[in-house]
């Protein structure tokens, strides 16, 4: 079985200050896809960016970076000169490879404010 | 274009009632999902679904059940509603599960179900 543990509940920063959040996950498998979902105010489930468990390169788009760290299991997401804009849900998952058709596995999420 | 819709937005019925909540996916996936929700924002796999077979979770009542008209379609009917099924469900589409390449699950905007 899979687990993800996203420790932060709530995060709130002021606008313009970097934030990571942490994603920690366990599983046996050794092939397996870690993710992160973007749940804003109007209720949807945004992707926004996938990574498998043989490439632990650092990802960065824009202001979002993700470092994915097997060694510690981690799987963080900082978010760099915040926006009120970011204020949302934000899950982190996990799905193994060939695992059947087993769905996501979802943290339960780090709500995150940014005030202007 | 809308990649995965779902109908209705919102549902309000009385308890004991029979519901059904409709998914549809332009993406050309074969694997379909259906989440649930619940008030916390905890997000737990129901089903998923491909054309050669459905994965319950063992933790869903057998009130629910999903029906699949086509492979761009997985409805969810749920009989005798409780008050505890209220929460919001949200149906997500990958493509072949196994694939190396595509597994990750694009959510409908989901579904709000309140159980009076």
């Amino acid at each position: 079985a899979q687990k993800v543990t996203q420790a932060q509940t709530e995060i709130s920063v002021v606008e313009k200050e970097d934030v990571t959040l942490d994603c920690v996950y366990e599983t046996r498998d050794t092939t397996y896809y870690l993710f992160w979902y973007k749940q804003p105010p109007s209720g949807e489930l945004v992707f926004l960016i996938r990574r498998n468990s043989f490439d632990e390169q650092n990802e960065i788009s824009g202001r979002y970076s993700w470092n994915f760290q097997k060694s510690t299991s981690s799987f963080n997401f900082t978010i760099t000169a915040s926006q009120v804009v970011d204020s949302a849900v934000y899950f982190c998952a996990l799905t193994v490879v060939g695992g059947g058709a087993d769905g996501l596995t979802f943290g339960k999420g780090t709500h995150l404010i940014i005030q202007p | 274009d809308t990649a995965v819709s779902q109908t209705p937005k919102y549902l309000v019925t009385q308890m004991g009632n029979d519901k059904s909540i409709k998914c549809e996916q332009n993406l050309g996936h074969d694997t379909m999902y259906w989440y649930k929700q619940d008030s916390k924002k905890f997000l737990k796999i129901m089903f998923s679904y491909n054309n050669k077979e459905l994965i319950i979770n063992e933790t869903v009542p057998n009130r629910f059940s999903p029906k699949s008209p086509d492979k761009a379609h997985l409805n969810l009917h749920i009989n005798s509603l409780e008050l505890g099924d209220s929460a919001v469900y949200f149906c997500a589409s990958s493509q072949e599960v196994g694939s190396a390449t595509q597994e990750t699950q694009y959510f409908g905007p989901g579904t709000r179900l309140l159980v009076l």
